[in-house]
């Protein structure tokens, strides 16, 4: 079964810095695209880029382009995405999800999501 | 950017109901177009994928359409585990974008 798991829900403060992960299984985790989305509180869905495990090319939303790193280790099958440094407005649920067909392709499957509240 | 709209942004229907979900992206993407289904707490889960491909797994109800700049998702027979908020995502360029979602509610 293919999967992707996310690591736990965080609170952090402003101007503190954050990591999250996304684990990969049950495919070849280096062969496709891993896509990281944002959904505020209740609100819709943004894409913010996307890498490619096998080479690490990275892709970026203009809208997330110097606000977030997205990076990978290929060697443990799993996916980030961090901040240097928050902000208030980071306060969202996090998706990771792999990419079908290239970049740009539709998603399938995501995970479970990741609650970051960002808080002082 | 290409602008997704989808309409109605929320609607209200009864179990058994045909229910049609539209969206209208700003130029035309083909049908590099996808639909998912968001249930509360719960992550996205894809439903149609080229426009008109159904998932595997996917009940066969779920119906995809369209091509260019105006698609559709419709539902043959509402069912209760249907209520939900649906969203379409185009992947014709970068960067890809998704529509504003619809809710589906019960009437």
């Amino acid at each position: 079964e293919v999967q992707l798991v996310q690591s736990g829900a965080e609170v952090k403060k402003p101007g503190e810095s954050l990591k999250i992960s996304c684990k990969g299984s049950g495919y070849s985790f280096t062969n496709y695209w891993i896509g990281w989305v944002r959904q505020m509180p209740g609100k819709g869905l943004e894409w913010m880029g996307i890498i490619y495990p096998g080479d690490s090319d990275t892709r970026y939303s203009p809208s997330f382009q110097g606000q977030v790193t997205i990076s990978a280790d290929k060697s443990i099958s799993t996916a980030y995405l961090q901040w240097s440094s928050l902000k208030a407005s980071d306060s969202a649920m996090y998706y990771c999800a792999r990419l079908i067909v290239g970049a740009p392709g539709w998603f399938d499957p995501w995970g479970q999501g990741t609650l970051v509240t960002v808080s002082s | 950017d290409i602008q997704m709209t989808q309409s109605p942004s929320t609607l209200s229907a009864s179990v058994g109901d045909r229910v049609t979900i539209t969206c209208r992206a700003s130029q035309s993407i083909s049908s590099w177009l996808a639909w998912y289904q968001q249930k509360p707490g719960k992550a996205p889960n894809l439903l149609i994928y080229k426009a008109s491909s159904l998932e595997s797994g996917v009940p066969s109800r779920f119906s995809g359409s369209g091509s260019g700049t105006e698609f559709t998702l419709s539902i043959s027979s509402l069912q209760p585990d249907d209520f939900a908020t649906y969203y379409c995502q185009q992947y014709n360029s970068s960067p890809v974008t998704f529509g504003q979602g619809t809710k589906v509610e019960i009437k």
